[in-house]
């Protein structure tokens, strides 16, 4: 099993520009998150899914917009980027249902606006 | 906002030391869990304390929980160059299945 992976790792975007990222999970998860973390900060949540066809704003959503049309995969969008969303992203998932199952993390996409 | 705060911000001692964190939160929980992130990855889920009990061990980890003080700490017990890592307190609640995440606490193990 893979786990949870992210694609890509590292990126370099311009002000304005979009891109993608793209997380998969292979463990039948039904709840998947998009966090960004910043330095000297906690994670933040930006948007999250309980399920296939579901999105709902986190913390942070300002910004992003998501899909989740499979339930294996949860794109995290950045329409026009802007300086201020330079950070490190990760996407988790878990069982969900409950805040008591652990998250599983993908190995995090290093994200630079200029 | 963040639930979850972290103190010591950075720690470094000596390889087959204790470490000890603390975490602080504000509002009432019913779970607290620690992760550990190894610089440049994923952060990786170690223990999780129900706001029923106390204290909780896995290994050289010990994890304690005081609701009263709406405080935990993670024990790591003979620290290994391995275990140099930041690691984060994250807490749950009744409302919801999200967790809320502190800022997390850098802790190097000189050999």
């Amino acid at each position: 099993n893979a786990g949870v992976t992210q694609t890509p790792k590292f990126r370099v975007l311009k002000t304005g520009q979009s891109m993608t990222l793209l997380c998969a999970q292979d463990m039948n998860h039904e709840y998947m998150y998009w966090y960004r973390q910043d330095p000297g900060m906690g994670l933040r949540l930006i948007h999250y899914s309980v399920g296939e066809g579901t999105t709902a704003k986190g913390e942070v959503p300002d910004g992003y917009n998501v899909s989740r049309l499979k339930k294996q995969n949860f794109l995290l969008g950045l329409e026009s980027a802007a300086p201020s969303q330079t950070s490190v992203y990760f996407c988790a998932s878990n069982v969900g249902d409950s805040s008591y199952n652990e998250q599983f993390f993908g190995p995090g996409t290093r994200l630079t606006v200029l | 906002s963040q639930q979850g705060e972290e103190d010591p911000q950075a720690l470094s001692i000596q390889e087959g030391e204790n470490a000890t964190m603390n975490c602080s939160y504000k509002t009432s929980i019913n779970n607290l869990q620690w992760y550990r992130q190894n610089s440049g990855r994923g952060l990786v889920h170690l223990i999780l304390i129900r706001s029923n009990e106390r204290e909780k061990h896995s290994g050289r980890l010990r994890v304690t929980l005081d609701t009263s003080k709406k405080s935990s700490s993670l024990l790591i017990t003979a620290s290994r160059a391995a275990d140099t890592a930041s690691y984060f307190c994250a807490t749950g609640m009744d409302s919801n299945y999200q967790l809320i995440w502190g800022a997390g606490t850098k802790l190097i193990i000189k050999p």
